[in-house]
């Protein structure tokens, strides 16, 4: 399974949101669809799982959607440190493969 | 609390080997798969494939098939990770994380390895 992130970058401004899309090249559960933060030189930070599952401490201005072949991930109210590296994946098949990433930068 | 520890940097000549090492606690060794994930710099999150412990039972991505190795130690809740003919195209950042059914909730803090003649 293929997934193909878009934007691969994006500028905001704190206070606004930003969406982030994750296409599947097949129809993926739901259950196996995961959205992590990757910051410089730190380990990928579990976000959300089962597309719309809020990790343990990750506040609930992130949030998740999608079905089938599309996802999304949405941030509100942004903060400055959310500006990251985002990536989703999917663990229904190996390969376990992750998106490209989408960058959200400081406008 | 669960944790997975990593060894150091590394840095190998082409056509090296290299084995690196993450340390687990926290939760029960045996009842998760262990994965390891890598990301070149300026390139995408990588699986390389998952070994589940005590069994050694393992799962490798196409183009790691022979030339990585995953083991683990039950003894020492460690997983290991080798690999062999390193090239420049295997720098990167290593990391280990876990799941079972589930999502790659805990991570390492990452192993730098870098290849350079």
């Amino acid at each position: 399974i293929v997934l193909t992130q878009s934007p691969a970058s994006l500028s905001s401004s704190p206070g606004e949101s930003a969406t982030l899309s994750c296409r599947a090249s097949q129809s993926l559960s739901i259950t196996y669809l995961t959205w992590f933060q990757v910051k410089s030189g730190q380990a990928p930070r579990l976000l959300l799982y089962g597309a719309s599952n809020r990790a343990a401490g990750v506040p609930d201005r992130f949030s998740g959607s999608g079905s089938g072949t599309d996802f999304i991930l949405t941030i509100s109210r942004l903060e400055p440190e959310d500006f990251a590296v985002y990536y989703c994946q999917q663990f229904a098949s190996s390969p376990y493969n992750f998106g490209q990433g989408t960058k959200l930068e400081i406008k | 609390q669960v944790q997975l520890v990593q060894s150091g940097a590394e840095v190998r000549k082409p056509g090296a080997s290299v084995r690196i090492s993450c340390r687990t606690s926290g939760y029960t060794f045996s009842s998760q798969w262990l994965h390891w994930v890598r990301q070149a710099p300026g390139q995408r999150l990588e699986w390389m494939g998952r070994v589940m412990p005590s069994g050694d039972n393992t799962v490798h991505a196409q183009g790691f098939q022979g030339r990585v190795t995953m083991t683990t130690d039950t003894s020492t809740r460690t997983l290991y990770l080798e690999m062999g003919n390193l090239t420049v195209a295997d720098t990167a950042v290593y990391y280990c994380t876990r799941n079972w059914q589930g999502p790659f909730d805990y991570w390492g803090q990452g192993t730098p390895i870098t290849v350079s003649s």
